[in-house]
């Protein structure tokens, strides 16, 4: 089976942080996705990357930057977190194919206050 | 402009009933998915259907696709409790999905 994990669950953190969340897949999968969900928004895309050390800009970029420095691991980075940025972070996983299936973690919901 | 925008937002029904869901979108698309979300959860994808596909079953699962209409319906049969959650259409440009917001189905016991 296809494992998507993220490193929390559950984050706080205060305005001004830099924040780190951790996205790995077990599955030797080329893309890797990072989504922000939202009531009422729907699931947006932030970055993708489909290639190591490889990345392309989501519909909602700005106030994020990622880093993929290994296949597995793709890593989203809010440089100074800001209440606009409390949300629930999806991170997705896609063979290196196009119109396939996404694998999809549990979830991280942050929370900035 | 949105891409997969489902109806009805929400729907409540009992045990036993069938469920029908709604997606319509705006360009042309190679495939269609179909994903679950339950409360708090990541996605799980379902099912996928082929732009020259009009029909696809998988289980209780009934997809439909009109492409001239560019409209897709997930009907679950006989529904249980359990199916309550957030579904989403998706639709396909290379690797990227985009998705509507999604129907949220609560079975009633």
């Amino acid at each position: 089976d296809v494992k998507v994990t993220q490193s929390s669950r559950y984050l706080v953190k205060r305005t001004g942080e830099k924040v780190f969340l951790e996205c790995v897949q077990d599955m030797d999968h080329e893309n890797m996705f990072w989504y922000r969900q939202d009531p009422g928004l729907g699931l947006r895309l932030i970055y993708f990357s489909y290639d190591v050390k490889m990345k392309e800009k989501g519909d909602i970029p700005e106030g994020y930057s990622v880093s993929r420095e290994k296949k597995e691991r793709f890593s989203l980075i809010l440089e100074s977190a800001s209440t606009n940025q409390t949300s629930m972070y999806l991170c997705a996983s896609s063979p290196g194919l196009a119109g396939v299936e996404q694998f999809f973690g549990p979830g991280t919901r942050l929370t900035v206050l | 402009s949105q891409q997969g925008e489902e109806d009805p937002q929400a729907l409540s029904i009992q045990e036993g009933e069938n469920a029908t869901m709604n997606c319509s979108y705006k360009t042309s698309i190679n495939n269609l998915q179909w994903y679950r979300q339950n409360s708090g959860r990541g996605l799980v994808h379902l099912i996928l259907i082929r732009s020259n596909e009009r029909e696809k079953h998988s289980g209780r699962l009934r997809v439909t696709l009109d492409t001239s209409k560019k409209s897709s319906s997930l009907l679950i049969t006989a529904s249980r409790a359990a199916d309550t959650a957030s579904y989403f259409c998706a639709t396909i440009s290379g690797s990227r999905l985009t998705f509507g917001e999604g129907t949220q189905l609560t079975v009633n016991p």
